[in-house]
């Protein structure tokens, strides 16, 4: 069974620093990865999605890094800014399961100005 | 705009009140799918749908039913709703294959009384 974990949970950083989130899986036979925002009271928000034959993926100051054979990605957000706050959650497409999205518990992001 | 849209967006029921929450996309999507997200669980998958007339079971469907009539909509039913399900439920769609990006709507908060 597929396990996504992220690491930290909560995470409180002053604006302007460069900043790296965890996410592990147990299960390597992966299709994708992708990171999602989620802000309060709002749906998730796509940010990044790695497939299974890429090592990363970067958008403005977002950088995305998946090691399939360890079962881990990193999200490396650049020079952070409060609009930056929010949940950021990790899933996993996995062989196993068709589409479904097997998703992190998330790490909630604080950037205080 | 490409988006998926749900509704409502928050609702108040009482136990054994039938209700339907719609999900909408407007990007010509096979798959959709619903989750169901509670603090300390995450997101889970309730019920996913390939395409029209084509639906199954996905962790979590005990208490819900869903139809496909057609390719836009994936409406979510509760039956006989009980406390238990007071959560925040998501719609996602996406292209077919494991590969493309999820799409998810803004959420519905239900509390069920």
């Amino acid at each position: 069974k597929q396990e996504v974990t992220q690491i930290p949970a909560a995470l409180s950083v002053p604006e302007g620093e460069n900043l790296v989130l965890n996410c592990s899986f147990t299960d390597s036979a992966i299709y994708n990865l992708q990171w999602f925002r989620q802000d309060p009271g709002k749906g998730l928000t796509s940010l990044l999605l790695i497939q299974s034959s890429q090592r990363e993926q970067t958008s403005g100051r977002l950088n995305a890094s998946l090691d399939k054979s360890s079962g881990r990605s990193t999200l490396y957000i650049a020079a952070s800014q409060p609009g930056d706050s929010a949940t950021y959650l990790c899933a996993v497409i996995t062989w196993e399961y068709g589409n479904k999205l097997v998703f992190g518990a998330g790490t909630i992001l604080r950037v205080k100005s | 705009e490409a988006q998926v849209t749900q509704n409502p967006r928050y609702l108040i029921t009482v136990t054994g009140k039938k209700l339907t929450v719609t999900c909408s996309q407007n990007m010509n999507h096979e798959y959709m799918s619903w989750y169901r997200q509670d603090p300390g669980l995450g997101l889970r998958q309730i019920y996913y749908s390939m395409n029209v007339e084509v639906t199954d079971k996905g962790d979590v469907p005990e208490g819900y039913k869903v139809s496909r009539k057609e390719k836009r909509n994936f409406p979510l039913i509760l039956e006989s709703p009980s406390p238990n399900q007071t959560s925040l439920y998501f719609c996602a769609s996406s292209r077919p294959g494991q590969m493309e990006t999820q799409y998810f709507g803004p959420g519905t908060r239900l509390l069920v009384l």
